[in-house]
């Protein structure tokens, strides 16, 4: 069975500093997607990056990146020059045929 | 912009009726999902669509259905309320050829 694990309920960060986001997960599959989605107070759910895992090179998104790790079953993300509006849940999630989630991490950001 | 929409915000139901929440999406997409969304469990899949009259069962299917009667309609039923259904629920669509998954607004059903 696919699963994805969010190790971290919460992490804070200060304004303008960078924080990591952890994220594996486990599957059989060798062709997925990866993705962070973020959700802020409203509930809307935002797509913040996303992976193909047949792709090397890792994702980048202006102040957003990640580190995705194959072999090791890892896709954090790296959000550079933290702003306030980037406190939310932030959650990461798979995609072979179904798209599953992870538990979330909530992220806040303190000036 | 794709825009998916579900029929109610907020919803407050009696134990043992039977609830339908709404889901329409505007581009054509062939999959739909159904999420319920709580507190320290992030985001679970009940029930999935690849297409009108197909659906698949997600992790947590037991005590709802769905129906896909109309390529942009995918509608949540449960048969018979009970208060540990009271949650966040999400819909949401992608197509077939394209992993990105677009999101309705969210619906809080309270089920007393």
């Amino acid at each position: 069975a696919q699963t994805v694990t969010q190790s971290q309920p919460e992490m804070s960060v200060q304004e303008a500093e960078t924080v990591t986001l952890s994220c594996t997960y486990d599957t059989s599959e060798s062709d997925y997607y990866l993705f962070w989605y973020k959700q802020p107070p409203s509930r809307q759910m935002i797509l913040v990056i996303r992976q193909e895992a047949y792709k090397q090179q890792n994702a980048t998104e202006n102040r957003f990146s990640v580190n995705f790790q194959k072999a090791a079953k890892s896709f954090s993300l790296k959000i550079s020059d933290s702003q306030l509006g980037d406190a939310a849940m932030y959650f990461c999630a798979y995609r072979h045929d179904k798209l599953i989630f992870g538990t979330g991490t909530r992220l806040q950001v303190f000036p | 912009d794709v825009k998916v929409t579900q029929s109610s915000r907020y919803l407050v139901k009696r134990t043992g009726e039977k609830v339908f929440l709404e889901c329409v999406q505007d581009m054509d997409h062939e999959n739909m999902f159904w999420y319920r969304q709580d507190p320290g469990l992030g985001l679970r899949l009940i029930y999935f669509s690849y297409d009108v009259k197909m659906k698949e069962k997600g992790d947590i299917p037991e005590g709802y259905s769905v129906s896909r009667e109309k390529k942009e309609r995918f509608s949540l039923i449960l048969e018979s309320a009970s208060t540990n259904q009271t949650s966040m629920y999400l819909c949401a669509s992608s197509l077939l050829s394209q992993p990105k998954a677009f999101f309705g607004q969210g619906t809080r059903l309270t089920v007393v």
